[in-house]
């Protein structure tokens, strides 16, 4: 079975600075990795996917994980955040032969002006 | 709108009541889960369906916790003698992929008070 450990509960930062949220998934079989984030009051939506090929993967909204195998790890980072991506963020990991997806803790991000 | 919805978005109740939440998949989305999340907790997977068929359970489900999706759209979970630890956000989600792929559509989900 997979896990997923987000290293962060709470990670505060001024608006404009950069931020990388952590993320350590344990697999015995080939994964795919996802970021989810959850804006107040709303559900959770898809932010970014590895499924294949590149290990960089990237978002719309500036944001941009790479998948590491050697370190099992798929951390998301911005360089420059806005208040507007205060948010609830969730790792998450699945496989070809896995009907679930695990998700984990999450981590709260905070954006001060 | 034409994204997942879940009904009631809030419930209370009190201990030893049935309680049951309605989910109404994407129109074209075969696959449905249930997760649950607790605060400061990320979803735990419950159960999912393909199509009608329930395909697998965690064993988070209790006995006293039931899932149908009779027809293959909506989909109902139903706890029997609810528990103060029932207490949770119940979240209902859909997927068209056949494997680990795909992208789950969440809806807002139904927060459970049980008092």
């Amino acid at each position: 079975a997979q896990s997923v450990t987000q290293l962060d509960s709470q990670v505060p930062v001024f608006e404009e600075a950069p931020v990388e949220l952590r993320c350590n998934y344990s697999s015995s079989v080939s994964v795919y990795l996802f970021w989810y984030v959850q804006y107040p009051n709303q559900g959770l939506q898809l932010l970014l996917k590895y499924l294949s090929g590149s290990t960089l993967v990237k978002s719309i909204n500036g944001f941009e994980a790479e998948f590491n195998k050697s370190q099992t790890s798929f951390h998301l980072r911005k360089p420059s955040v806005h208040i507007s991506d205060t948010a609830e963020y969730f790792c998450a990991v699945s496989s070809l032969n896995n009907n679930d997806m695990r998700f984990g803790a999450g981590t709260r991000l905070t954006v001060k002006p | 709108d034409t994204g997942v919805s879940q009904d009631p978005r809030h419930k209370i109740t009190k201990r030893g009541q049935n309680v049951t939440f309605r989910c109404d998949p994407i129109s074209e989305h075969n696959r449905l889960y249930w997760y649950r999340q607790t605060l400061g907790q990320g979803p735990e997977f419950l159960t999912y369906f393909q199509n009608e068929a329930q395909l697998e359970k965690s064993r988070l489900l209790s006995d006293r916790f039931s899932a149908e999706r009779p027809k293959g759209s909506f989909s109902t979970l139903e706890i029997q003698r609810t528990e103060q630890g029932d207490s949770a956000m119940y979240l209902c989600a859909s997927s068209f992929r056949r494997d680990g792929s795909g992208e789950l559509f969440f809806g807002e989900g139904s927060r459970l008070t049980v008092l």
